[in-house]
């Protein structure tokens, strides 16, 4: 699986819309973006994933570049809840299909 | 729908001690993922079942740790003997049929503490 990259941590504001980049240039043209979080104390969430479009589902968009060699998840309107971890995840669309996680990024969500 | 269930939340013991975690996925769920998650480090892959078959068990020391999944549906995660090192959570994590785009639903982890 390709590898990622994400900034370790960033803040946002209750309310705001947070915007969490991921780096993946090595990303295949089979290769799926996944990202998933890890509340404290839990295990971690789905959240979304795309090949080539934008997505967008009831918790987040997801914006992929159109050479797909970078994203950004977006959280239209951040709360408390959502201060998590965020792992950015290549996927391969066949064969092994376990999840690679990096070291994420820390989203503090500040009142 | 209930989630994947894992017992118990803690434990602690001393090194040299075994220790077994257990795991009950979702109901319908052929795939089932253990995984280690080290303090300040992403999960870890240690094996992946496919019904009652192992699929991928090339990250898991088997020199200590086992796994099995008796009847395709709990699983049980051992150590024997534990280290130091393998003080980490361990998480379990199902899916429906373990394609490549299939959603893996994790479980709350057991922390382990081995003093």
């Amino acid at each position: 699986d390709a590898k990622t990259t994400q900034p370790p941590s960033m803040d946002c504001a209750e309310g705001r819309a947070a915007n969490l980049p991921c780096n993946h240039s090595t990303i295949s043209g089979n290769e799926y973006v996944y990202w998933y979080r890890q509340i404290h104390s839990q295990g971690p969430q789905y959240i979304i994933h795309g090949l080539k479009n934008n997505e967008t589902n009831e918790m987040a968009s997801l914006i992929i570049t159109e050479d797909r060699k970078s994203s950004t998840l977006i959280l239209p309107h951040a709360t408390l809840r959502d201060t998590a971890v965020y792992y950015c995840i290549v996927r391969v669309a066949t064969g092994a299909n376990n999840l690679f996680f990096g070291t994420g990024t820390r989203l503090t969500v500040i009142p | 729908e209930a989630g994947v269930a894992q017992s118990p939340r803690y434990k602690i013991i001393e090194k040299r001690q075994s220790v077994a975690f257990w795991c009950n996925p979702i109901s319908g769920h052929a795939t089932l993922y253990w995984y280690q998650q080290i303090l300040g480090q992403g999960p870890k892959l240690l094996i992946q079942f496919q019904n009652n078959g192992v699929v991928d068990d090339s990250q898991l020391p088997k020199d200590r740790f086992s796994a099995e999944r008796l009847k395709g549906v709990d699983s049980t995660l051992k150590i024997q003997p534990a280290k130091l090192e393998d003080s980490a959570v361990y998480l379990c994590a199902s899916s429906l049929i373990g394609g490549n785009t299939d959603t893996q639903y994790f479980g709350p982890g057991t922390r382990l503490t081995v003093l």
